[in-house]
């Protein structure tokens, strides 16, 4: 069935240093991606989306990144902070009238001090 | 702070047992969707309700049934549960037609 995956579970980085998380989608009727973070305990928490028909989008230190040739999505995080520390998921919805996000498995990204 | 709000936070119950998890979505939002967040399977949709009626099913098991009240609150009942229903049960809520959702904080199910 469609799918959507991330290629690395786990992401650790240095304080200051920049993130690239992943993540490769199988739908090829995808037309909506987004990334959320998720803290521990809490819910997903909105970063950044993009539709189709754009390859990218800048945000307050993030940027994703839209391959739509070979499926694939990154998110990027500038200056990464231990604040950043969390589980990081692409989503993505194929349009309709209704809006059901197909979540990734996640990624986790540690920042050290 | 979401503005989405979810009851109870923590539910711990037995084999065979119902329960009712409660959402409320964020003042305005028409749209609720229901979520599953296990260990092996991730995060799942189960269900979205606009504006009172049902609009998209997910994963959701038959033993699973929500509904949207007038004042667009939510309710997932789960009945007749198994171990294997031990999860984050996560509501998220979005205005009409837009797809940027916004999840509430979950409530953590055991199923003892």
């Amino acid at each position: 069935g469609e799918s959507v995956g991330l290629h690395l579970p786990t992401l650790s980085v240095q304080e200051g240093d920049n993130s690239i998380i992943n993540c490769a989608y199988s739908n090829s009727a995808s037309d909506y991606f987004i990334w959320y973070k998720q803290e521990s305990g809490k819910g997903p928490q909105f970063i950044i989306d993009i539709r189709s028909n754009m390859d990218k989008r800048q945000g307050q230190r993030v940027t994703v990144l839209l391959n739509k040739t070979v499926k694939h999505l990154s998110l990027q995080i500038a200056a990464t902070q231990p604040g950043d520390s969390a589980v990081y998921f692409c989503a993505e919805t194929s349009g309709g009238s209704n809006y059901k996000l197909t979540f990734g498995k996640g990624t986790l990204l540690t920042v050290n001090p | 702070d979401s503005g989405v709000t979810q009851t109870p936070k923590h539910l711990i119950t037995a084999t065979g047992q119902r329960v009712t998890l409660r959402c409320s979505p964020r003042s305005g939002d028409l749209s609720v969707y229901w979520y599953q967040q296990s260990l092996d399977q991730g995060l799942q949709f189960l269900i979205q309700y606009y504006n009172g009626e049902e609009r998209a099913k997910g994963n959701i098991l038959e033993r699973f049934s929500a509904q949207q009240f007038p004042d667009l609150h939510s309710e997932l009942n789960l009945s007749s549960l198994e171990l294997g229903d031990s999860a984050l049960y996560f509501c998220a809520s979005s205005v009409g037609d837009q797809r940027e959702q916004y999840f509430g904080p979950g409530t953590r199910l055991t199923v003892t």
